[in-house]
């Protein structure tokens, strides 16, 4: 059972936008910034979006973060392909002396 | 550019300590959060506990009984030692970096997969 919680499975047609939503609470969410992370298959996860919103260098600009409250959803618009992956939100959490939580990840499909 | 390589034993029997190191390459180990986070196979990812370069350490509440880590600014490396374990921890172990700015963990090791039987 993962601390932060996201839909198990997401799909969508090439071109379409999908979103992903992570659920949390007042100790990690509520209180700090959301990171997402992109898993393609047999290989390490790599970092999508940080402090909720923000895109690395070489992220391309289809894919999106937001937050509010104790919620946080990441958007892909024009999807590809490419995109099939599982995607894991992650948010420090104050609680019982600090520590890292993750969501259970979202696998995405792309028909 | 900066580079993580996780190395260890891929086979530990139960109730033995599961011990891995990371190299970290192109860059210094000084002054960043090195984390260890593992990934059973099909499941999601967990957050060990991470160690600063001056000792401090944080460690995942459910798994801090059994949790020691450590880093060596010479050999520029740090270390996991997992106590006592079981079937239940075996997974896939990453090495990861926090970046201050990002906030988050930027850069990863390639993983390695730890397997607990006898």
């Amino acid at each position: 059972q993962s601390v932060l919680t996201q839909p198990p499975s997401a799909s969508g047609t090439p071109g379409q936008r999908v979103t992903i939503s992570c659920s949390g609470s007042s100790s990690n969410i509520g209180s700090n910034t959301v990171n997402w992370y992109q898993q393609l298959p047999g290989t390490a996860p790599k970092l999508l979006i940080y402090r909720n919103n923000q895109r690395p260098s070489g992220v391309p600009d289809r894919f999106s973060g937001s937050k509010s409250g104790t919620s946080a959803s990441l958007a892909i618009s024009g999807l590809q392909s490419a995109d099939e992956a599982d995607y894991y939100c992650a948010a420090w959490d104050d609680s019982l002396n600090g520590h890292w939580v993750f969501g259970g990840g979202t696998k995405l499909t792309v028909l | 550019q900066v580079q993580l390589q996780e190395s260890g034993p891929g086979l530990v029997k139960p109730s033995e300590t599961l011990s891995l190191s990371c190299t970290v390459s192109g860059g210094s180990i000084s002054s960043y959060y090195w984390s260890w986070i593992r990934q059973p196979a099909g499941k999601g990812l967990e957050w060990i506990g991470h160690i600063y370069t001056s000792g401090s350490t944080n460690y995942n509440p459910s798994l801090k009984s059994r949790v020691t880590m450590s880093a060596d600014t010479s050999k520029n490396q740090f270390s996991l030692n997992l106590s006592s374990v079981t079937a239940a921890d075996t997974a896939v172990y990453y090495c990861a970096r926090r970046e201050d700015y990002f906030y988050a963990f930027d850069i990863w090791g390639q993983g390695t997969m730890v397997t607990v039987s006898s």
